[in-house]
């Protein structure tokens, strides 16, 4: 059971990014998945969540510019980051939570950075 | 949004001490409080849910207890491997789920 994020990097402000988030040993489709992001030296924020075929939810600093997506086919979640801003760099962590009880977020991601700089 | 509070924000300790991290939440989350554990360029490892529910392969001098507003993280003999930060999380209006600031454990 494993998540694997890739797709940061180097942006400019202004500027958009995907991510993605290959998983393994459970199906991203019947979970409900979250992106979790850390600024360098800070502490953990919750970025955007996603289940199922449907709600999407989203912190209200990437509301608008930020959107949460999955491919059942292919058991990927992704983040499509635009309109990006210096206060976005930070390490981008796919998460699953335990909803079922409200347990917490019980498998982590290595983490992608993101740095936007000019 | 709740706001959730760490105390304190960094504490130095020796290996064998125990260790209290308090959570405070700025409303009542009933129970719906786990604790995380992150090590220098890893991501947080859950430990304890529900306040007090150790997770499995956590070790048992880590425990939890506190409900409402009120939370705690103790460690009852500190290891070497237990010097890192942890986070409470409230759940109690999953999905907009937020952290406390962390606690910095280091080896004094």
């Amino acid at each position: 059971v494993q998540l694997v994020e890739s797709g940061g990097g180097l942006i400019q402000p202004g500027g958009s990014l995907r991510l993605s988030c290959a998983a393994s040993g459970f199906t991203v489709s019947s979970n409900y998945m979250s992106w979790v992001r850390q600024a360098p030296g800070k502490g953990l924020e919750w970025v955007s969540t996603i289940y199922g075929g449907g709600p999407t939810y989203y912190a209200d600093s990437v509301k608008g510019r930020f959107t949460i997506s999955r491919d059942n086919s292919k058991n990927m979640l992704f983040l499509q980051m635009n309109s990006l801003r210096a206060e976005d760099t930070a390490v981008y962590y796919c998460a699953r939570d335990v909803v079922s009880d409200l347990s917490g977020t019980d498998i982590w991601g290595q983490g992608t950075m993101v740095t936007v700089s000019s | 949004d709740i706001q959730l509070t760490q105390s304190p924000s960094f504490l130095s300790a020796s290996v064998g001490d125990r260790v209290t991290i308090s959570c405070r939440a700025s409303q009542g989350i009933t129970f719906y409080l786990a604790w995380y554990q992150q090590k220098p360029g890893k991501a947080p490892k859950l430990l304890i849910s529900h306040a007090s529910t150790l997770q499995s392969g956590v070790p048992s001098r880590f425990s939890g207890s506190g409900s409402g507003t009120e939370f705690t993280l103790t460690i009852s003999s500190l290891q070497p491997e237990d010097f890192a930060t942890y986070y409470c999380q409230q759940l109690n209006n999953y999905p907009r789920f937020t952290f406390g600031p962390g606690t910095q454990v280091e080896i004094k």
